[in-house]
């Protein structure tokens, strides 16, 4: 089947500590996106990427960085500069930047 | 900048219809998209409008009016599984924007028998 997956589903962060989230499709899309949902807020954009190799900041892309090395995965870390962590987190893609996006099922981190 | 606003809640019977708005005020349109999301799930792509007037997909519809920068998603024959946040997306062009679509808060639909 296919699709977009995200892994794990639920992801503890100790404070200090990086955490990297796993977004993968086998969908053939080249573009990518990361999104950050919290209570009674709407999806936030993070990071995106177009194509292999490039990826550009969204509007809250401190505190979490990304690699887009394979056409298939993007993954995003969060790293200890992101004093705010504890959201649901949603990997999208598309075929291209004006096409329509799919969502993988989210990660909800959680900070100890 | 980008302004899209939904109501937060709305709640509706089983059995009837509702009628969730979207406004938005944005620099540049291309096209305006509502997603479903179940509590804790990924969001489902419902619809997709860039020209004005309606869109219908079974019990769902949709409609757009560019020159008034308004929206609204139409569900009939409303069922327990339509319980469900509806979020509002609008995609701009650059300069103004980047084609990557900028969301609403989502409107929380409660259904009861």
């Amino acid at each position: 089947d296919g699709g977009i997956t995200q892994s794990p589903k639920y992801l503890f962060r100790k404070e200090g500590q990086n955490v990297t989230l796993s977004c993968e499709q086998n969908l053939n899309h080249d573009a990518m996106y990361w999104y950050r949902q919290d209570p009674g807020q709407g999806l936030r954009l993070i990071y995106y990427s177009q194509i292999v190799n490039d990826f550009q900041k969204g509007d809250i892309a401190e505190g979490y960085s990304v690699s887009r090395e394979k056409k298939e995965s993007f993954p995003l870390t969060v790293t200890s500069a992101q004093k705010n962590p504890t959201a649901f987190y949603l990997c999208a893609s598309s075929m291209g930047q004006r096409e329509t996006q799919y969502f993988g099922p989210g990660t909800r981190l959680l900070v100890l | 900048g980008q302004n899209i606003d939904q109501p937060t809640e709305m709640t509706a019977t089983e059995g009837a219809i509702v009628q969730i708005n979207c406004t938005y005020q944005t620099s540049g349109f291309n096209g305006l998209f509502w997603y479903q999301q179940h509590a804790g799930e990924a969001p489902t792509f419902l619809s997709y409008n860039v020209l004005d007037g309606l869109e219908e997909k079974g019990r769902f519809s949709s409609f757009l009016s560019r020159s008034k920068g308004y929206s609204y998603l139409l569900l009939k024959e409303l069922q327990m599984k339509d319980s469900a946040s509806y979020l509002c997306a609008v995609r701009s062009p650059p300069p103004g924007g980047s084609y990557i679509p900028t969301f609403g808060r989502g409107t929380s639909l409660i259904v009861h028998p």
